[in-house]
């Protein structure tokens, strides 16, 4: 069974401050995701990557920095938290061995205050 | 404007209705997901469906390409079927994950 484990689960930060979302994968999926999903919005991709030490930018990246140390690591950071990045963070991986299906994690509740 | 449109927003039925989920795309797509989104919030796929009709159990997908739509069927509901549907599309050419979502379906079944 394919896996992807997301931490923390949730999270409440401070404005202004530092917020590390963490995403590990167990597919060896080559391509990973982070999407956010805000009510009214649906899911929204904010960074990917295809390989290690590789990160590309998505729809929405502002605000978001990404990093891939390894191919089962792939983590979203937020610099300077700001009240609009409340929302839940999903991280997804996909790959040829698993016909292209995107597997989520389970997701990280992040409030921001 | 919104790239994905899905209909209808809600839908309630009673249990062993069947139901009709739509999905519209105003872009060209070179594929397409269906994903299920439980009451608590996790996400499982359903169907890659680039094309065609697929099956699995009381679920079909039908996509059709050249007219920019999809439809997830699912017939005899029943109460754990519950949640938000999902269609999302990828049109960058390149086959991958980096997929536009549209907004849902909430779905409701009721004894």
């Amino acid at each position: 069974e394919a896996a992807v484990t997301q931490s923390p689960r949730s999270k409440v930060a401070v404005t202004g401050g530092k917020v590390t979302l963490s995403c590990h994968q167990t597919n060896n999926h080559d391509y990973m995701y982070w999407y956010r999903q805000d009510t009214g919005h649906g899911l929204r991709l904010i960074h990917y990557s295809y390989v290690a030490d590789s990160t590309e930018k998505g729809d929405i990246p502002d605000g978001y920095k990404a990093s891939r140390p390894s191919q089962e690591n792939f983590s979203l950071i937020l610099e300077l938290a700001s009240l609009s990045q409340t929302a839940v963070y999903f991280c997804a991986s996909s790959g040829l061995n698993s016909g292209n299906t995107l597997y989520f994690g389970e997701g990280s509740r992040l409030i921001v205050v | 404007g919104q790239q994905v449109q899905q209909s209808p927003a809600s839908l309630v039925l009673q249990e062993g209705e069947n139901a009709e989920l739509q999905c519209n795309f105003s872009t060209s797509l070179n594929s397409m997901q269906w994903f299920y989104q439980r009451p608590e919030g996790s996400l499982v796929s359903l169907f890659y469906n680039p094309s065609g009709t697929k099956q699995s159990g009381r679920l079909t997908s039908t996509t059709v390409i050249k007219e920019r739509r999809s439809s997830l069927h699912i017939s005899s509901s029943q109460i754990t079927d519950s949640g938000t549907y999902l269609c999302a599309m990828d049109n960058t050419g390149a086959n991958t994950g980096k997929l536009t979502f549209g907004h849902g379906t909430i779905l409701r079944v009721h004894p």
